[in-house]
């Protein structure tokens, strides 16, 4: 069975630095674009970052962009998102989805994990 | 900034149908394809619909999915309870290579 399976989240001050994980298993990990989405508390599913199966491609939503950085390495079936100068804006939970989609046309997200609450607060 | 406009709410009857509508701002996602989203209370999204009308394994066909144009529209019968739950569409604009998600619609059986 396909799992996806964030951790890293937590309490941050605004300018600090936090790192997501997502451990993936049950599927050929490095065939698959990786991808992640966020929730604001009571708010509507926004997408944050996408990235290739050998990591050589990586897309960002405008409001990370310059902030957040995706990542992924095969070897250990993880996609990372390193977090930086981070908002009150950027709290939210945190959901790593995978891409079977092979063309950009096509995307979707086929499975989620549980999330990850990240919350920056002073 | 491209937008995916939802309804914020719609409901029916126990059995009834409803329909859910995404307009695009942009007639840059007109091209590609639509997916379609359903978040239970408290949990994960999950597909319901892809590639404006293909449903995954596992998802009855009492939901359907359609695009004309700029717009798409997710249809559910037969309503249930189990139903209740947030929806949100969701496409790749190739102008701004961003991914885009739906306002979202809350669907409430009466």
């Amino acid at each position: 069975d396909v799992q996806l399976v964030e951790s890293g989240g937590g309490l941050v001050q605004p300018g600090g630095s936090l790192r997501l994980s997502c451990a993936a298993s049950g599927f050929t990990f490095s065939s698959y674009w990786m991808d992640w989405v966020r929730q604001a508390p009571g708010k509507g599913l926004v997408w944050v970052a996408r990235i290739n199966g050998d990591g050589s491609n990586t897309a960002y939503a405008d409001s990370v962009k310059g902030r957040f950085t995706i990542s992924r390495d095969n070897a250990k079936n993880t996609v990372n998102l390193q977090m930086n100068s981070v908002r009150a804006e950027d709290t939210a939970v945190y959901y790593c989805t995978r891409d079977p989609a092979f063309r950009v046309l096509t995307i979707r997200f086929d499975y989620w994990g549980q999330g990850t609450l990240v919350t920056v607060s002073s | 900034q491209s937008v995916l406009t939802q309804p914020p709410s719609v409901s029916a009857a126990p059995g009834q149908q409803v329909t859910i509508s995404c307009s695009a701002s942009s007639s840059n996602i007109g091209n590609n394809y639509v997916s379609w989203y359903q978040q239970l209370p408290g949990t994960a999204p999950k597909l319901l619909i892809y590639d404006n009308n293909k449903r995954p394994s596992g998802i009855p066909d009492r939901f359907s999915g359609s695009k004309s144009g700029t717009s798409a529209t997710l249809g559910i019968t037969g309503l249930q309870t189990g139903d209740e739950a947030d929806y949100y569409c969701g496409t790749w604009d190739s102008s701004l290579s961003v991914y885009v998600f739906g306002t979202g619609t809350k669907v409430t059986v009466l």
